[in-house]
């Protein structure tokens, strides 16, 4: 099955700053996921970008599909973007493989 | 409108007994998943439905089954509980195969 890693495992920031978290997969794929996991276990759609550039806000997210990896910037980082950080991939029909998160801390 | 809702939010077993999970999809969205999340871990699929027809199962035992009603919502079962089933149990719906999903809240469920 397809395979999907995600870096950096953790990720402490200081209120302000710019981060890139990055997800590569193992297979070629049509539907790939960005994912923000709040505190209360809430999986919030970030992205969907199985190729291209997308943008929404403070966040963008970029997927070279031919390279396997996409990309999640998040810029002047605030403390509520604090939480787990998913990547998924679409195996088939509605399985998504998630990759193991990127937890990110934002600090005051 | 209402998104994937799920019910209940946390509930505790104790080992052996049987749970039921339940999940109502966006309105208009006819695919209904199950994922299973262990602490520290990324979710796990378990089962998808379309059409009130299993469509993917992942690899769990049989002690896990579910199904989808004709309005779509879905009930996921877990019988004969083990300590290793505590877990946040998400569900997420979608138009059909292959479209975005979007995951409900999830139930929390503690096996003691």
């Amino acid at each position: 099955g397809i395979q999907v890693e995600q870096s950096p495992p953790d990720l402490i920031l200081q209120e302000g700053a710019n981060s890139t978290l990055r997800c590569n997969f193992s297979d070629s794929v049509n539907n790939l996921q960005w994912f923000h996991q709040n505190p209360w276990g809430q999986l919030i759609n970030l992205f969907y970008i199985p190729s291209g550039t997308k943008q929404n806000g403070r966040l963008s997210a970029t997927t070279v599909a031919t390279e396997r990896y996409s990309l999640l910037y998040i810029s002047s980082s605030q403390t509520t973007d604090s939480g787990v950080y998913f990547c998924a991939v679409m195996e088939y029909g509605n399985k998504l493989v998630f990759g193991a998160g990127t937890i990110l801390r934002v600090k005051s | 409108d209402a998104g994937v809702t799920q019910s209940p939010t946390h509930l505790i077993k104790t080992r052996g007994q049987h749970v039921t999970l339940r999940c109502s999809p966006i309105s208009g969205h006819k695919s209904v998943s199950w994922y299973q999340q262990v602490l520290g871990q990324g979710p796990q699929f378990i089962f998808q439905y379309y059409e009130k027809e299993e469509r993917g199962r992942g690899n769990f035992p049989d002690r896990f089954s579910a199904r989808q009603f004709p309005n779509y919502s879905s009930e996921l079962n877990v019988n004969a509980l083990l300590l290793g089933d505590s877990a946040l149990y998400l569900c997420a719906s979608s138009l059909s195969q292959g479209h975005v999903l979007t995951f409900g809240a999830g139930s929390r469920l503690t096996v003691l």
